[in-house]
C-alpha cells in the first residue's frame, strides 16, 4: 500500500532535550515535506526536499533541522524543542514539487 | 504573497441538505488548487486538484468547481460520514523550472452532518 509513515504519533516531551520525528514514503517521491498545524493558522511549511540531499526552508523553518540522506526517509529534528513548538506535524511526499501531495497520519508534540 | 480564505468556519447541515464549501484566493498564477478532506487526528486526504477556470470534478457526493477568483465544493445530499474538516490549497506556478511551488493553506471548513 502506498503511504506516507509518521513516528511517533504523540509524544510529550520537555524543553530543550533533542528529538527526532521520522518521515518515510514507498512511493519513491522525490519531493517531500514537513507542516506544522496550529489551530486558526492552517497548515504551514516548515522545510522541504526536492532530492536526496537537496532541503530548503519554508514559511517557519525556525528551531527545526531536517535531512534527506536517502529517498524514501525525510526526518524532523528538533535540537531544543521550546513550548511554542507545540504542535500537529505532518509529512508529506509527491512525486515532484508540482504534483498532488500525500499527507502522512500526523505526529502531536507536546513540548512542557 | 499568496492567499486563501475559506468559509464558513463551520458548517452544520441536516443529512440530505445540499450546501457549497466556498474558498476565495488570490495568487500571481495559478498552477493548481487543491481540496482535502481532513478527519480529526488524521492527515489530509487528497480530493481533487483543479487547474483552470471553468473546470469541474466529481467524486460520489461532492463536486469541485474553479473560476479565477473562487473555489466551491458542493456537497450533494451529505451523510454523517460526510462530517469532517475540508481544506483547500493553492499552488502557484513556479518561477522557473524544477523551483518549488509551496501549497498555501486556508484554515479549513468543519462540516457537520446530522442524520
Amino acid at each position: 500500500e502506498a503511504q506516507v509513515t509518521q513516528n511517533p504519533r504523540y509524544l510529550i516531551t520537555v524543553t530543550g532535550k533533542k528529538l527526532t520525528v521520522t518521515c518515510s514514503q514507498n512511493m519513491n517521491h522525490e519531493y517531500m515535506s514537513w507542516y506544522r498545524q496550529d489551530p486558526g493558522l492552517g497548515l504551514r511549511q516548515i522545510y522541504y526536499s526536492m532530492n536526496v540531499e537537496v532541503t530548503d526552508k519554508g514559511d517557519v523553518p525556525e528551531g527545526y533541522k531536517v535531512s534527506r540522506k536517502e529517498k524514501r526517509n525525510f526526518p524532523l529534528i528538533l535540537e531544543s524543542p521550546s513550548p511554542n513548538q507545540t504542535s500537529l506535524y505532518f509529512c508529506a511526499s509527491s512525486s515532484n514539487p508540482l504534483d498532488t501531495q500525500y499527507f502522512g497520519p500526523g505526529t502531536r508534540l507536546t513540548v512542557l | 504573497e499568496d492567499q486563501v480564505t475559506q468559509s464558513p468556519e463551520a458548517l452544520r447541515l441536516q443529512e440530505g441538505e445540499s450546501s457549497s464549501l466556498n474558498c476565495s484566493y488570490t495568487v500571481s498564477g495559478l498552477r493548481g488548487l487543491f481540496w482535502y478532506r481532513q478527519d480529526p487526528g488524521k492527515g489530509p486526504e487528497f480530493l481533487f486538484t483543479l487547474y483552470s477556470a471553468g473546470e469541474e470534478k466529481e467524486k460520489e457526493r461532492l463536486k469541485a468547481t474553479l473560476t479565477k477568483k473562487e473555489s466551491f465544493l458542493h456537497i450533494t445530499a451529505p451523510k454523517p460520514e460526510d462530517s469532517a474538516t475540508y481544506l483547500c490549497a493553492v499552488q502557484p506556478l513556479p518561477l522557473n523550472t524544477g523551483a518549488n511551488s509551496k501549497l498555501t493553506f486556508g484554515k479549513g471548513i468543519t462540516l457537520s452532518v446530522r442524520p
